[in-house]
């Protein structure tokens, strides 16, 4: 598609609750990243898939937290037993491989824990 | 842990006024730098980035940044800026070899008439 999609954009929740934030990255693009934005406190990195490399998941904060990414292609970021501190703007960049070029960012999930 | 610190949170200036924003890395290797904004309701956008050359990078909008490699800065400038400039500003920083951008906590910028 013609930019990073994510869905939803919105997001609100139950504490307990799982949830499910999915990313439509650039097509080509074979690189993928989550982020994590939160008020103060710029992204945190969460994930990267690089190809069919096994993925970068040293930035993930606990293990209630996971992603995938079927086909090299759409990707799915999976939150289980919601806290209200899960409470942030999830965001999905992709990015063509090799260092040379920026990430484009999709407009995020913002996600509410209650 | 590679860090990228911004030193300045929120920044007030009035239109015309020239804008500098600090930007300072801890890694030692070889790096790649960038500056996104995030104007209000949008998402992410690149300014700018280098890699190698000139470390005077000129970007999108009059915005230019220059790598000093001796500081470990990518301070990035504005000679003039307009309320239009209002957003946050992000510095971004990547090892050589594929590794994922770490940013800095940002700095926001708002611009009055």
């Amino acid at each position: 598609g013609a930019g990073v999609s994510q869905s939803p954009s919105n997001k609100v929740t139950e504490k307990g609750k799982d949830v499910e934030l999915r990313c439509d990255p650039i097509s080509g693009h074979t690189a993928l990243y989550w982020y994590r934005q939160s008020l103060g406190q710029g992204l945190e990195f969460l994930i990267y898939f690089q190809g069919n490399s096994a993925p970068d998941k040293s930035g993930l904060p606990s293990d209630r937290f996971s992603a995938e990414r079927t086909g090299g292609s759409v990707s799915t970021l999976t939150i289980q037993r919601t806290q209200q501190e899960d409470s942030a703007v999830y965001l999905c960049a992709s990015s063509l491989a090799g260092d040379s070029y920026g990430y484009t960012f999709g407009s995020g999930t913002r996600l509410t824990v209650v | 842990a590679q860090s990228v610190s911004q030193h300045n949170h929120h920044v007030i200036l009035s239109e015309a006024a020239s804008l500098e924003l600090g930007c300072n890395y801890s890694y030692g290797g070889t790096v790649n730098l960038f500056w996104y904004v995030q104007y209000p309701g949008q998402h992410l956008q690149l300014l700018l980035k280098y890699f190698s050359g000139d470390p005077l990078v000129k970007g999108i909008k009059g915005f230019e940044a220059e790598f000093i490699k001796s500081k470990f800065s990518f301070n990035l400038r504005k000679p003039s800026v307009q309320w239009s400039d209002t957003a946050e500003y992000f510095c971004a920083v990547t090892r050589r070899g594929n590794t994922p951008l770490v940013f800095g906590k940002g700095t926001r910028l708002s611009v009055i008439a």
